[in-house]
């Protein structure tokens, strides 16, 4: 079965500061979609940044980058001048495999992120 | 503008009862699913649907229900045989397999009484 990790539970930042959430995936596929979705305290599910695998460029959106590492199967999220408002959990979550049928994506366990002003 | 809407927001279930929380979206995705959220902790699927009239059992489906008569709306049923119902339930649809991932609804949180 295809698993998505986040091996942090929680992360702590000071105020315009950068914090990295690391994300390892497992799938047999070449091409695939990996996701971060923000999760406020309102528990709105939010999507922060998309990275296809075919694509060599890392995504960026603003002060969100990731740093895709194909072969390593490795995905993480770099917030960059970390603000109040980044304070949430964070899911990493993979699209499933071809052969598989729809799009039931894989999510991580998430990552709390503390922000301190 | 199109989305996903959840409701109630709130929502009280009595001991042994059946209780339904609604979903419906206008974005004209064919996928819809049914997530459940315990305090600190991560999404597990209970049902999804990729098409209508077609649902599958998720990684918790046990005293839970749910119906796909029409493309937009996914109502999902917490009977009385889910023991432990209280949690914050998330809904989603997507369009298929690509980039534009999930798009989520607001969430109901269910509390037994």
């Amino acid at each position: 079965a295809q698993t998505v990790t986040q091996s942090q539970p929680e992360m702590s930042v000071q105020e315009a500061e950068t914090v990295t959430l690391s994300c390892t995936y497992d799938t047999s596929e070449s091409d695939y979609y990996l996701f971060w979705y923000k999760q406020p305290p309102s528990r709105q599910m939010i999507l922060v940044i998309r990275q296809e695998a075919y694509k060599q460029q890392n995504a960026t959106e603003n002060r969100f980058s990731v740093n895709f590492q194909k072969a390593a199967k490795s995905f993480s999220l770099k917030i960059s001048d970390s603000q109040l408002g980044d304070a949430a959990m964070y899911f990493c979550a993979s699209t499933p495999p071809r052969k598989a049928a729809g799009n039931k994506l894989t999510f991580g366990g998430g990552t709390r992120v503390l922000v301190k002003p | 503008d199109g989305g996903i809407t959840q409701s109630p927001k709130y929502l009280f279930r009595k001991e042994g009862q059946n209780v339904t929380l609604s979903c419906e979206q206008n974005l004209n995705h064919d996928a819809m699913y049914w997530y459940r959220q315990d305090p600190g902790q991560g999404l597990r699927l209970i049902y999804y649907s990729q098409i209508v009239n077609d649902f599958q059992k998720g990684d918790i489906a046990e005293g839970y229900s749910v119906s796909r008569e029409k493309k937009e709306s996914f109502p999902l049923t917490v009977t009385s045989a889910q023991k432990n119902p209280t949690a914050f339930y998330l809904c989603a649809s997507s369009i298929g397999r690509g980039p534009d991932g999930y798009t989520f609804g607001s969430g109901t949180r269910l509390t037994v009484v």
